[in-house]
């Protein structure tokens, strides 16, 4: 149980275009879900922390009006990455948490973004 | 403020020997802890996590970790790796929001 998937797993833009990754929750409901990017070699870094049905909180030195995130439902979250450009590129990886104890969070696989 | 270090940026071992991934963390409450696996190109996969009660924490594919909070710290130990193993190892700890902040990875690498 407990399954994030992402779609997609790899994209590949032209700058100045708009990418839109989704985040779902297979098996269970997310109230919050959590957006990371993750450049090479490097840790995970949080942007932003979205509830279900509310506006999403960003990280200090996170572009809102960049990376927009919506989080219409209690399964499905999605980041776009508006006007993209070349810094853009990273892997975004999304997680969901349950109302369990300790509020595990459940990874998705991750999304590779390209920007030319 | 919370924080964790992960002092070992690499690490290489021969198939079959012990392994230990050291974590130290700064945190002013009792924290949970937790440490994830990542392949290249691959998400994140829990590996353990310590909320309360025993420090000694039983993991998937034969580790476990210590917590002992004297010395702020939770390693990562498995007695015999396998060349599977091979990944990326980062250290987490989950504050009183909730987040998850995470060490900067470790790297593991097993030679035959």
């Amino acid at each position: 149980g407990a399954v994030v998937s992402q779609h997609p797993s790899w994209v590949i833009c032209k700058s100045g275009t708009s990418v839109k990754i989704e985040c779902r929750s297979l098996d269970f409901q997310a109230t919050t879900m959590f957006w990371y990017r993750q450049f090479p070699k490097q840790s995970l870094m949080l942007m932003a922390t979205s509830n279900e049905g509310s506006k999403a909180t960003y990280e200090q030195g996170v572009e809102k009006d960049k990376f927009l995130i919506n989080h219409a439902s209690l399964t499905l979250s999605t980041l776009t990455v508006t006007s993209a450009h070349p810094e853009d590129s990273s892997f975004y990886i999304c997680s969901a948490r349950t109302g369990g104890r300790g509020n595990e969070q459940f990874f998705g696989p991750g999304t590779r973004l390209t920007v030319l | 403020a919370q924080s964790v270090t992960q002092p070992d940026i690499h690490i290489t071992v021969s198939e079959g020997a012990s392994l230990e991934l050291r974590c130290n963390y700064s945190y002013g409450a009792t924290p949970y802890l937790f440490w994830y696996v990542q392949s290249p190109g691959q998400g994140l996969q829990l590996l353990l996590k310590y909320f309360s009660g025993d420090t000694l924490v039983q993991g998937i594919k034969g580790f476990e970790a210590e917590f002992k909070r004297s010395q702020s710290s939770f390693n990562l130990r498995k007695p015999s790796v396998h060349w599977s193993d091979a990944a990326e190892y980062f250290c987490a700890v989950a504050t009183g929001a909730n987040n998850l902040f995470f060490g900067t990875g470790t790297r593991l690498t097993v030679i035959p």
